[in-house]
């Protein structure tokens, strides 16, 4: 069936480094992408998201962009802080009903920042 | 995680057993699912409902049951608990037409089958 998915299972970096995760839908029909930040033992934070319509999103030291040609989309972090240790999730909204009724969930990616 | 409130938060069930885990909001939220999250996974979608009455399956559905009697509650029963269904299970609850920075979810929770 369709599915989300990330490269990379892991990522480790230095306090004040910029930090990509990544991830890969197969839905050619997805248009609307969240971002999700998950700590140890809790629910999904939400960070960001993004419609088909648009290529980039910025936040608060954090970007979305998304390629519709490679089925791509990636989280940009900037400035990395130990407070953003936790694991990504990319998600897709799938639901007939406006979508938020189901989420498609990629792997995850835990990412670990070092002082 | 405003509105959603799950419980039990911790269970350890025999396998076999069957149990119901509560998910309560008060939002008024016409949307609730459940999903399932293995370790090393993303959340995967067990049942949803779009308003009281409406039920649906989502990507795992075996060995679950839900019903939706009330917009404010969404319980999930496990009909016969297997080993395989050991897993941290979140409620989710939103507005039709919701971004993803309304989508709330509960705490979590942490089933173990033995």
């Amino acid at each position: 069936g369709e599915s989300v998915g990330l490269h990379l299972p892991t990522l480790s970096v230095q306090e004040g480094d910029n930090s990509i995760i990544n991830c890969a839908y197969s839905n050619s029909a997805s248009d609307y992408f969240i971002w999700y930040k998950q700590e140890s033992g809790k629910g999904p934070q939400f960070i960001i998201d993004i419609r088909s319509n648009m290529d980039k999103r910025q936040g608060q030291r954090v970007t979305v962009l998304l390629n519709k040609t490679v089925k791509h989309l990636s989280l940009q972090i900037a400035a990395t802080q130990p407070g953003d240790s936790a694991v990504y999730f990319c998600a897709e909204a799938s639901g007939t009903q406006g979508g938020s009724e189901k989420l498609v969930f990629g792997k995850g990616m835990k990412l670990t920042v070092n002082p | 995680n405003a509105g959603v409130t799950q419980t039990p938060k911790f269970q350890v069930l025999k396998t076999g057993q069957s149990m119901t885990l509560q998910c309560a909001q008060d939002m008024n939220h016409e949307y609730m699912s459940w999903y399932r999250q293995d370790p090393g996974m993303g959340l995967r979608l067990i049942h949803y409902s779009v308003g009281a009455g409406i039920t649906d399956q989502g990507e795992v559905p075996n060995g679950y049951n839900v019903s939706r009697s009330t917009t404010e509650d969404f319980p999930l029963r496990l009909l016969s608990a297997a080993p395989s269904q050991t897993s941290v299970y979140f409620c989710a609850s939103s507005r039709s037409g919701s971004s993803g920075n309304t989508i709330y979810f509960g705490e979590g929770s942490w089933l173990t089958v033995v």
